[in-house]
C-alpha cells in the first residue's frame, strides 16, 4: 500500500513570498490533516478535512494560510505572504477512521523563510 | 481542552539499557492513545496504539499500557539499541472534541550510545 505522498521535500523562500505544498493521502482515507511542526516541538494541527469538508481549522492563521481538498482526495496548503515564523516542517497525514486507530504521515515539507 | 504531557529529554542511555518515557494525558471521554517515532529527517511513524483502558499496545519490542486511573501511557522497552535513537511523541485522539484530531506531546529525544 502506498503511503502519504508530499511535495516538495524542501523549500526556501523569502519573507512575503507565497508557497504551496501538495499532499496525496493513502487511497480510501477520508480524513486528511495538515500539521505544522516547529523545531523542537510537537506537531500542531492546522486543518483537518473529512472528505472535502473542513472539520477543524481553529488553529489555521486564516489571514495568510489557506487549504483545499478538491474531490476529497489530494490537498494543497498555501501560505501567502510568508513570515519568518512560518519556518517549520509541514506534515500531511491521513486516516481511515477519523484518527481512532491512528493516522499515517508523509515525510513532510521543510520550509525555510529567509 | 485535551492535552498530552511527556517527560523532558534528551534521554541518554547505553545500549541494552531499560527505557521508560513517561506520558500523561488530560481528556474527557474515552480517547485513543498513541506513540509515534520520528527518525532524523523523516515523518512520524505510528509505533503503537491502545484504544481502550487496560489495553497494551506493542511493536518492535516497545510497549505501553493505557492506564485510565492514572491517565498515563508510558512507553517502555527492555533493551534499547542504537537504532532506537529518535524522537518519540505521545498523542491522543477522540477525547472531548471527538473530531479525530490528533493532539501531540512535545516529544522526547532518545539517544542510545554503543
Amino acid at each position: 500500500e502506498a503511503g502519504v505522498a508530499q511535495s516538495p521535500r524542501y523549500k526556501i523562500i523569502e519573507k512575503r513570498q507565497s508557497v504551496a505544498f501538495w499532499c496525496n493521502p493513502i487511497s480510501g482515507h477520508a480524513t486528511l490533516y495538515w500539521y505544522q511542526q516547529i523545531l523542537g516541538q510537537g506537531p500542531k494541527l492546522l486543518i483537518q478535512f473529512q472528505n472535502n469538508g473542513v472539520v477543524d481549522d481553529s488553529q489555521l492563521p486564516k489571514d495568510r494560510f489557506s487549504a483545499e481538498r478538491l474531490k476529497g482526495v489530494d490537498s494543497t496548503l498555501k501560505i501567502q505572504p510568508a513570515k519568518l515564523e512560518d519556518s517549520a516542517v509541514y506534515l500531511c497525514a491521513s486516516s481511515s477512521d477519523r484518527g481512532r486507530v491512528g493516522a499515517f504521515f508523509g515525510q513532510g515539507t521543510r520550509l525555510t523563510v529567509v | 481542552g485535551d492535552s498530552v504531557t511527556q517527560m523532558e529529554g534528551p534521554v541518554t542511555l547505553s545500549e541494552e539499557a531499560f527505557l521508560t518515557i513517561n506520558c500523561t494525558y488530560t481528556a474527557t471521554g474515552y480517547p485513543s492513545l498513541f506513540w509515534y517515532v520520528q527518525y532524523p529527517g523523516e515523518g512520524l511513524q505510528l509505533l503503537l496504539k491502545a484504544t481502550k483502558a487496560d489495553d497494551k499496545g506493542s511493536n518492535k519490542g516497545f510497549e505501553a499500557t493505557y492506564r485510565k486511573e492514572t491517565t498515563s501511557f508510558h512507553l517502555e522497552k527492555g533493551s534499547v539499541q542504537v537504532s532506537d535513537s529518535a524522537v518519540y511523541f505521545c498523542a491522543l485522539s477522540g477525547g472531548s472534541s471527538n473530531t479525530g484530531k490528533l493532539i501531540f506531546g512535545q516529544g522526547t529525544t532518545l539517544q542510545v550510545k554503543p
